[in-house]
């Protein structure tokens, strides 16, 4: 069974911290996603990697970075946490013939 | 810029009742289709998708939606809801033959089911 794990369901951090969140994916697939949900904006798109020390600007990329240094890891940095960044932050993979996108089950991150 | 609209914030069916929700993209070209389903607290999970074909699409959980091109539309149906339906529904969309493509998302439709 295809396998996206986020290393942590909730996290609680102040104001200032740096943060990671990190994901693993066992598929060996080539695409790896940052999302964030909020209530009633849906998913956005933070930064994306089709590669190994590849990355790309989502649509909301201000305020995070990411690292993807092995081809089933791929990190999500908040370099200093501020309170409204606070959310669910959601993980994704998809290979280089589908498109099709296969979820972690999501960090809840609050920040105070 | 592409796009994907959901016009139903939140919607309440009866069990046992027809369900259809509504989702409409802006493409400039027939785009990959998704829909997905969260449960509270849980990530996504794949129903159904489009990329090409039959227009009318079969999915898990006895989902269905179908692509109407002349309305840039992806609907989803299914003809009795079961209590277990009440989440989260999302449509999204992703340029055709761009594999790798990260997905563009509604803002979701959240189900209620009544008994």
């Amino acid at each position: 069974d295809v396998k996206v794990t986020q290393s942590s369901r909730y996290l609680v951090k102040r104001t200032g911290e740096k943060v990671f969140l990190e994901c693993v994916q066992d598929m060996d697939h080539e695409n790896m996603f940052w999302y964030r949900q909020d209530p009633g904006l849906g998913l956005r798109l933070i930064y994306f990697s089709y590669d190994v020390k590849m990355k790309e600007k989502g649509d909301i990329p201000e305020g995070y970075s990411v690292s993807r240094e092995k081809k089933e890891r791929f990190s999500l940095i908040l370099e200093s946490a501020s309170t409204n960044q606070t959310s669910m932050y959601l993980c994704a993979s998809s290979d280089s013939v589908n498109t099709e996108a296969f979820f972690g089950q999501g960090t809840r991150l609050t920040v105070v | 810029a592409q796009s994907v609209t959901q016009p139903d914030i939140h919607i309440t069916v009866s069990e046992g009742a027809s369900l259809e929700l509504r989702c409409n993209y802006s493409y400039g070209a027939t785009p990959y289709l998704f829909w997905y389903v969260q449960s509270p607290g849980q990530g996504l999970q794949l129903l159904l998708k489009y990329f090409s074909g039959d227009t009318l699409v079969q999915g898990i959980k006895g989902f269905e939606a179908e692509f109407k091109r002349s309305q840039s539309s992806f609907n989803l149906r299914k003809p009795s809801v079961h209590w277990s339906d009440a989440a989260e529904y999302f449509c999204a969309v992703a340029p055709a033959n761009q594999a790798g493509t990260a997905l563009i998302f509604g803002k979701g439709t959240t189900l209620s089911v009544s008994s």
